[in-house]
């Protein structure tokens, strides 16, 4: 079964300070691994995926197999990066996204 | 970027009463989903939909929901008896068929209140 878990339920920083959002998975095969950001409870909108290996908004986020890891992180918070992030996951062959109970990152001034 | 298109935005519906959710998706792209996220929960798999039919499906889509391509371009979720509990915010998703794709793309979200 597919499993993801996001242990944070909230993160508060303050602006400038770096930022990590963890994520592991349970997935027996190889999965593929994603991050979603909600703003304001607007749509869902792709921040990374790990297949892209890129970074957006200065956000990254690296596989660990090892681990069962795909922590998202950001070297320098901004105000605008308040908002809700989901780690999700898929099985193979374009299978229904899991999602993880997302962490809530709020970045004060 | 090509976007997924949900209608209604917001529709107020009275407990009983069936209601039709619509997506349009993105072009291409052969793999449909919706996901409901009820208010201050998480994002919760519904069914999956690929080829005109339904691929998977989860415990919540009971004999309620269903779903169907009518005319080869929307993407429809119809509740027939709506209920209390069905009160969420209801979301469309796509994906392209090939790996080198977008990840699964959302649409804006219909916000379904039954009272």
């Amino acid at each position: 079964a597919q499993r993801v878990t996001q242990p944070e339920k909230l993160l508060s920083v303050f602006k400038g300070a770096p930022v990590e959002l963890k994520c592991n998975y349970s997935y027996s095969g190889s999965p593929e691994l994603f991050w979603y950001v909600q703003y304001s409870r607007q749509r869902l909108q792709l921040l990374l995926r790990h297949i892209s290996r890129e970074s957006i908004k200065g956000f990254t986020a690296d596989l660990n197999k090892g681990e069962t890891s795909f922590h998202l992180k950001k070297p320098f918070a901004q105000e605008e990066d308040s908002a809700m992030y989901y780690c999700a996951l898929s099985g193979t062959g374009f299978q229904k996204l899991v999602f993880g109970t997302g962490t809530r990152l709020l970045v004060s001034p | 970027e090509p976007e997924v298109t949900q209608t209604p935005s917001h529709q107020v519906t009275q407990m009983g009463q069936e209601v039709i959710l619509r997506c349009v998706p993105i072009s291409n792209h052969l793999y449909f989903y919706w996901y409901r996220q009820i208010l201050g929960q998480k994002v919760e798999f519904l069914v999956s939909f690929y080829n005109n039919e339904i691929s998977e499906k989860s415990e919540i889509f009971d004999d309620q929901f269903s779903v169907e391509r009518p005319d080869g371009s929307n993407f429809t979720l119809k509740i027939r008896s709506t209920k209390l509990e069905d009160s969420a915010m209801y979301f469309c998703a796509t994906r392209s068929g090939t790996v080198q794709g977008y990840g699964y793309t959302f649409g804006s979200g219909t916000r379904l209140t039954v009272v």
